[in-house]
């Protein structure tokens, strides 16, 4: 079975520091990954997805993540961290003959500081 | 175009009392999700639709039913509902393009039930 495990689901950083966001998961079949991003009372929105074509995938507002087959990970990071990063992540798997559904991970919550 | 929007924004039901969530989406998508977000559990796929007329169970079903009469909506029911059932609810829709393409959301519904 599929699943997507998250470490530490609050995470504290002073702005300009480095953001590392841990993800995990579990697939026995090769996975899709994505990280989502949900601001305060708002929808999830798409910040980069792993889609095998490349193992570093870039995604908006700076983010990138390492797809890594032998650690099963798929960490999210950001070089220097803003204000406006402050929200929650979510990491989610899809796969193969999973009927196009996602499996996420519980979250974490990004607090960025002065 | 407005993407994904939900209906309504909020609702207070007494145990016991029914009610119907409205997803809507004007981006032509075939997938339709409905998920509830609750804390520390990221989000769950309650049920799903791969097209007009069609809906399937996701992870959570029990207590919810489904209708996709119409390509662009997706209605979700709370037949009796339950203390349990507080959570905030969100939509989204999918395109074909495969596994890799990216689900979009809704705004959410936040729903306490008494």
């Amino acid at each position: 079975a599929q699943s997507v495990t998250q470490l530490g689901s609050h995470v504290s950083v002073s702005e300009g520091a480095l953001v590392l966001l841990r993800c995990n998961y579990s697939s026995s079949v090769p996975p899709y990954l994505f990280w989502y991003v949900q601001y305060p009372n708002q929808g999830l929105q798409l910040l980069l997805k792993y889609t095998s074509a490349a193992t570093l995938v870039k995604g908006i507002n700076g983010f990138e993540a390492e797809f890594k087959k032998s650690e099963t990970s798929f960490h999210l990071t950001k070089p220097s961290a803003h204000m406006s990063d402050a929200a929650e992540y979510f990491c989610a798997v899809s796969w193969s003959g999973g009927y196009n559904k996602l499996i996420f991970g519980a979250g974490t919550r990004l607090a960025v500081h002065p | 175009n407005a993407g994904v929007t939900q209906t309504p924004k909020f609702r207070v039901l007494k145990t016991g009392q029914s009610m119907t969530l409205l997803c809507a989406q004007d981006m032509n998508h075939e997938y339709m999700y409905w998920y509830r977000q609750d804390p520390g559990m990221g989000l769950r796929l309650i049920h799903y639709s791969v097209g007009e007329g069609t809906t399937a169970k996701g992870e959570v079903p029990d207590g919810y039913n489904v209708s996709r009469l119409k390509k662009q909506n997706f209605l979700l029911g709370l037949e009796s509902a339950a203390p349990s059932q507080t959570s905030v609810y969100f939509c989204a829709s999918k395109g074909l393009a495969g596994l890799t393409d990216t689900q979009y959301f809704g705004p959410g519904t936040r729903l306490t039930v008494l």
